[in-house]
């Protein structure tokens, strides 16, 4: 079971729909959760990060945290062109010192 | 506020040789790490520098890379000798760290090609 795992891409979703992004660990102890987006050839860019149960919302994105299922999501509304990239989700486990453990990535298409 | 600095850009090299990565992480930062990400993969961590002592190096292949934080600012990564399969973007990235704030900032990264 890999630590981090996101759901298999790639997301096709329309201009102005919702895009719902999945990412799953295996270390309970995890405590702190992250989004980052990366465009092609550029490097991760942060998005949202969590660290407690339940939602968090920053403008068109919303971060959901459920520690008992071991989930975390992104959704972004209003998805737009400019959304298409490779959302990569990251987890620091308990004990690592603000080590991050990324998942493989998903590409999100977001068309006219 | 200036962002992580890295250089160079882009590197070709042939297998067997050297190679060395500078990076500058942003200013107050004590928390510097080291990724490489080969492509279609997220990135994964090499090497983590609090100030300028290590705190995580357990996936760094210490046999053909190297990497120093000289008085805990700027660092470097190195290869001797270049494989193929280390043809990747080498990314540094940098945080406040501690119990401050876990949350890291990335560099335009270094794409390595081994010829």
């Amino acid at each position: 079971q890999k630590e981090v795992e996101q759901n298999s891409g790639p997301l096709s979703v329309p201009e102005g729909a919702i895009a719902s992004l999945n990412c799953t660990y295996s270390d309970r102890g995890s405590q702190s959760f992250f989004w980052y987006r990366q465009y092609s050839g550029k490097s991760p860019e942060l998005i949202m990060f969590i660290y407690s149960n339940g939602d968090k919302e920053d403008g068109r994105f919303t971060a959901q945290l459920n520690k008992a299922s071991q989930y975390v999501s992104l959704l972004i509304r209003d998805s737009q062109p400019s959304d298409s990239a490779t959302y990569l989700c990251a987890v620091i486990k308990g004990t690592s010192y603000g080590k991050l453990t990324f998942g493989q990535g998903t590409i999100l298409t977001v068309h006219p | 506020e200036a962002g992580v600095a890295q250089s160079p850009r882009y590197k070709i090299i042939e297998k067997r040789q050297s190679v060395a990565f500078w990076c500058n992480p942003i200013s107050g930062h004590a928390t510097l790490y080291w990724y490489q990400q080969i492509l279609g993969q997220g990135p994964k961590l090499l090497i983590q520098f609090q100030n300028n002592g290590v705190v995580d190096d357990s996936q760094l292949p210490k046999d053909r890379f190297s990497a120093e934080r000289l008085k805990g600012v700027d660092s470097t990564l190195k290869i001797q000798p270049a494989k193929l399969e280390d043809s990747a973007v080498y990314l540094c990235a940098s945080s406040l760290g501690g119990q401050v704030s876990y949350e890291q900032y990335f560099g335009p990264g270094t794409r390595l090609t081994v010829t």
